[in-house]
């Protein structure tokens, strides 16, 4: 039963360095997605995907990049990493389409620009 | 657009008190899903309740009760007879079946205390 599956859970990262938040899930679901939440706050949408080679810009994509290859993987990318991205970032997945049930989360990533 | 607006940041009540927390949305889609998510201390995000847009009918499970009436765009959350482990972070989401995004308001922190 893994779900969605986030990695890592720490990080901390210098500014200007670069790095990949990871996640896969093993559902088959077609839809993605990634949110940050920052301290006290709610969950802003990054980017998010409807399936295999298509993404699309959520509500705060800037200095973020995402890919989906597979069904099962969509990557979050951080260029040129800055303070203002310190955050818990989360991943989800749903089914999509007619069924359209609740979105599964993964545990998070707790990221830290120094 | 879609737009979710949880206007009480925090409530504080006394254990065994009802509280009801208020979730107002904006949407153009006749068709469409409200969920809400619980967000304990520990970070996760635990799914409570999905409703669609076609079933108006309130829903009791355990403490808990959801009201929706789609007269006020409205989807509270009620929690009967509160207790200290329901101190948390709840948020309330809308997705349109017409606009593939999962959409949060900015959630309301419970405090119960004993």
């Amino acid at each position: 039963n893994a779900g969605v599956t986030q990695t890592p859970k720490f990080r901390i990262l210098k500014i200007g360095q670069s790095m990949t938040l990871q996640c896969t899930q093993d559902m088959n679901h077609n839809y993605m997605y990634w949110y940050r939440q920052d301290p006290g706050m709610g969950l802003k949408l990054i980017y998010y995907s409807v399936g295999a080679g298509i993404t699309d810009k959520g509500e705060v994509p800037n200095g973020y990049n995402v890919s989906r290859s597979t069904t099962e993987d969509f990557p979050l990318r951080l260029e040129l990493a800055a303070p203002s991205q310190t955050s818990v970032y989360f991943c989800a997945s749903s089914p999509g389409g007619p069924t359209n049930t609740e979105a599964f989360f993964g545990q998070g990533t707790r990221l830290t620009v120094v | 657009a879609q737009k979710v607006t949880q206007a009480q940041t925090e409530i504080s009540v006394v254990e065994k008190e009802d509280v009801t927390l208020d979730c107002v949305y904006e949407t153009r889609d006749t068709t469409y899903y409200l969920f809400w998510y619980k967000q304990p201390p520990s970070g996760e995000l635990v799914f409570l309740i999905r409703r669609n847009s076609f079933d108006e009918q309130n829903e009791i499970s355990g403490r808990y009760s959801w009201n929706f009436q789609k007269s006020t765009s409205s989807f509270n959350f009620t929690i009967t007879a509160s207790q200290v482990v329901d101190s948390a972070v709840y948020f309330c989401a809308l997705k349109s079946t017409g606009f593939q995004k999962l959409v949060f308001g900015t959630g309301t922190r419970l405090l119960v205390s004993p």
